[in-house]
């Protein structure tokens, strides 16, 4: 079974420094993996997908790597802002389903 | 275009009673996920239809659960004679054909059983 973990759980940083959130997976047979954001009370908001065979995708302010060998993802934020406090999730597909892990939850700080 | 919607966005009953919660996919869309997620956990997997069929409900927690979807494109999760253990917010996904494809959510519905 697939199993995900998200470190830190929670963290606060100042506005305009770089987030760097970390994910990783037990089973590395993942053909892909994908990042989300969740603001408080609301759905899931897909940000970036990254295929097996992708070392990074970039969207914006937004960079994910993946080191499947490893079983390691990690998504920056550059020069953060207030409107990225919200809570980002890690998942990889795998018998028809996404495994979560639990998050990232982020404050920027004014 | 239009994205997942769910209906209602929330929904309080009492211990006991039957309720219906409702998931639009994106249009063409042949995969829908339900899953459940309790505060400060990741979401967790209850069902996933391919077209009109159950392809796996091996997350569903009990023959309490069930869910359709009979025209393949909106599906309704019915929860019979609820507990207060079911109160969390219910994510439906859809994605064009297969798990591997990006999943969008609907922005969930929030049950609290009293």
């Amino acid at each position: 079974k697939q199993e995900v973990t998200q470190i830190p759980a929670a963290l606060s940083v100042p506005e305009g420094e770089n987030l760097v959130l970390n994910c990783s997976f037990t089973d590395s047979a993942i053909y892909n993996l994908q990042w989300f954001r969740q603001d408080p009370g609301k759905g899931l908001t897909s940000l970036l997908l990254i295929q097996s065979s992708q070392r990074e995708q970039t969207s914006g302010r937004l960079n994910a790597s993946l080191d499947k060998s490893s079983g390691r993802s990690t998504l920056y934020i550059a020069a953060s802002q207030p409107g990225d406090s919200a809570t980002y999730l890690c998942a990889v597909p795998g018998n028809n389903r996404l495994a979560f892990g639990k998050g990232n939850q982020v404050v920027v700080i004014p | 275009g239009a994205g997942v919607s769910q209906t209602p966005s929330n929904k309080v009953t009492e211990k006991g009673k039957y309720v219906e919660l409702r998931c639009d996919p994106i249009s063409g869309h042949t995969a829908l996920y339900w899953y459940r997620q309790s505060l400060g956990q990741g979401p967790e997997f209850l069902i996933y239809f391919q077209g009109t069929g159950a392809a796996d409900d091996s997350g569903l927690p009990n023959d309490r659960f069930f869910a359709v979807r009979p025209e393949g494109s909106v599906s309704t999760l019915k929860i019979q004679r609820t507990e207060r253990g079911d109160s969390a917010v219910y994510l439906c996904a859809s994605s064009p054909l297969a798990v591997t494809d990006t999943q969008y959510f609907g922005p969930g519905t929030r049950l609290t059983v009293l």
